[in-house]
C-alpha cells in the first residue's frame, strides 16, 4: 500500500480564498484523523471519523471549517473562507479498528502533511 | 480533558550516549500509548506502541515504557547515532478512541 495520501502537498492562497485538502487513507483502516499542526500549539485533533461517519469535530476551530468523507477511500477538510491565522500543516492519519479495541494494535500512519500559507 | 506533556522541549547530547524521553498524562484511562518520530518537513512515523495492559516495547535501540497509574512514560534511546536527531511525539488514546498529542522533544544528537 502507498500509505496515507495527501494533496496539496503545498497551498499558498490569499485570505477569503475557499482551500480544500484531500486525504486517501489507507485501505481496509477504518478510522480517519485530521490534525493541523502549528509550532505554537502543536498537533491539534480537528475531527476523525469512523467507518466514514464524523465521531468528534469538537477540535474544529470554527464554522469556516468542514470535512466530508463520502467514502472509505477519500475525505476533504475544507476552509471557508481562509484567514491567514489557518496557515500550518495540516496531516490526516489512518487507522485500522480504531484504538479502543483490545487486540488490535491501533497503530496510526499519518501522511506527509499539506502545508497552507494564506496571505 | 486529556492532556500530554513532553519534557524537556528540546535536548541535545554526545552522539553514543544513552537518553530517556519523557511523556506525561493527566487521564489515566487510555487505551493505549504511542511514540512517534517526525522528521523536519515530514509526516510522522510511528516508533513503538504500549497497549494500557502492558509496562513496555521494544524495537532495536529503543525502549518505551508505561506507568498508567502515574500517567508516565518513557522513551530510551540507547547508544544514540547523529540519524536519531529529530521531533519524538508521545500521543494517548482515550476511551473515546481520541488521540491526543504532546508538543514533542526535539532531539539534537552531536556528531
Amino acid at each position: 500500500d502507498a500509505g496515507v495520501i495527501q494533496s496539496p502537498r503545498h497551498e499558498v492562497t490569499e485570505m477569503g480564498q475557499e482551500v480544500t485538502l484531500r486525504c486517501k487513507p489507507i485501505s481496509g483502516h477504518d478510522y480517519l484523523f485530521w490534525y493541523r499542526q502549528t509550532m505554537m500549539r502543536g498537533l491539534e485533533l480537528l475531527i476523525y471519523f469512523n467507518n466514514n461517519v464524523p465521531i468528534d469535530d469538537s477540535g474544529m476551530p470554527e464554522d469556516r471549517f468542514s470535512a466530508k468523507m463520502p467514502n472509505a477511500s477519500f475525505s476533504t477538510l475544507k476552509i471557508q473562507p481562509s484567514e491567514p491565522r489557518d496557515s500550518a500543516v495540516y496531516f490526516c492519519a489512518s487507522s485500522f479498528l480504531g484504538q479502543g479495541f483490545s487486540g488490535n494494535t491501533g497503530e496510526l500512519f499519518f501522511g506527509e502533511g499539506s502545508r497552507l500559507t494564506v496571505l | 480533558k486529556q492532556e500530554v506533556t513532553q519534557i524537556p522541549a528540546a535536548l541535545s547530547v554526545p552522539e553514543g550516549e544513552n537518553l530517556v524521553l519523557n511523556c506525561s498524562f493527566t487521564d489515566s484511562a487510555i487505551y493505549n500509548l504511542q511514540w512517534f518520530r517526525q522528521d523536519p518537513g515530514k509526516g510522522l512515523t510511528s516508533l513503538l506502541l504500549i497497549q494500557s495492559s502492558q509496562r513496555e516495547q521494544t524495537s532495536g535501540r529503543l525502549n518505551a515504557s508505561l506507568d498508567k497509574s502515574s500517567g508516565r512514560s518513557t522513551l530510551y534511546i540507547a547508544a544514540s547515532q547523529p540519524g536519531d536527531s529529530a521531533t519524538y511525539l508521545c500521543a494517548v488514546s482515550n476511551r473515546d478512541d481520541k488521540i491526543i498529542f504532546g508538543k514533542g522533544t526535539r532531539l539534537h544528537i552531536l556528531p
